[in-house]
């Protein structure tokens, strides 16, 4: 059965680092998701991604984030100079088709836990 | 604001008992439904949608508009139900936004 797959599985970095997490998305899927989630904390969305365009962005995806499709296959995030509160699980999901009408349902990767010191 | 609310954090029930995880959501429109599961070392999974209204692993879950809420039920526990379950509405066609979550501990 086709999975997201996601790497690094864990990552330490120092404050002030840029960090990017790679997500492998499913073949024939067509949008794209990062979701963070902070120990303790809700899973909180942050970007979507359709057609090599952000579809939709929280608050919480600022200038510090990007996302990027630099191939067929993977689906990264950049995280510039990151701050002690980016420490969190970041997930990766895709889907066939947008969550409305005959839904979309998101797979989701394993995560990639992320510790900034 | 547009905002979903599982106001338990932990429910413990013993096998065999009926559970009730709660669901509110205060969205515009018409919003879609879902529950998403995570089992133990795990990935997020779906569960259900109220769309479908299906049955899966003998859960379900009803769409009261009148009470905008979304509880999910089950009549008779089982210990491998044990997970943390989120409920997410979605009102924009791409972004699923996930409740806090809900520990449910079924014990024997």
């Amino acid at each position: 059965e086709p999975e997201v797959t996601q790497t690094p599985s864990h990552q330490v970095t120092q404050m002030g680092q840029e960090v990017i997490l790679r997500c492998v998305p499913i073949s024939n899927h067509l949008y794209f998701y990062w979701y963070r989630q902070i120990l303790g904390q809700k899973v909180e969305f942050l970007v979507s991604f359709y057609n090599n365009e952000i579809s939709e962005k929280s608050e919480i995806f600022d200038d510090q984030f990007s996302v990027e499709r630099p191939d067929g296959s993977n689906f990264t995030l950049k995280i510039r100079s990151t701050k002690l509160e980016d420490s969190a699980m970041y997930f990766c999901a895709s889907s066939a088709r947008p969550g409305q009408g005959n839904t979309g349902e998101l797979f989701f990767g394993e995560g990639s836990r992320l510790t900034v010191l | 604001a547009q905002r979903v609310t599982q106001p338990e954090k932990l429910l413990s029930v013993f096998k065999g008992a009926p559970v009730e995880l709660k669901c509110n959501y205060s969205y515009s429109g018409s919003p879609e439904l879902f529950w998403y599961v995570q089992y133990s070392r795990q990935r997020l999974q779906l569960l259900l949608r109220h769309i479908s209204r299906e049955s899966i692993k003998g859960f379900t879950a009803d769409l009261n508009k009148g009470e905008t809420s979304f509880h999910l039920k089950k009549p008779f526990a089982q210990e491998e139900d044990s997970a943390m379950y989120y409920c997410a509405p979605t009102n924009s066609g791409y972004a699923l936004n996930f409740g806090k979550g809900t520990s449910l501990l079924v014990t024997p």
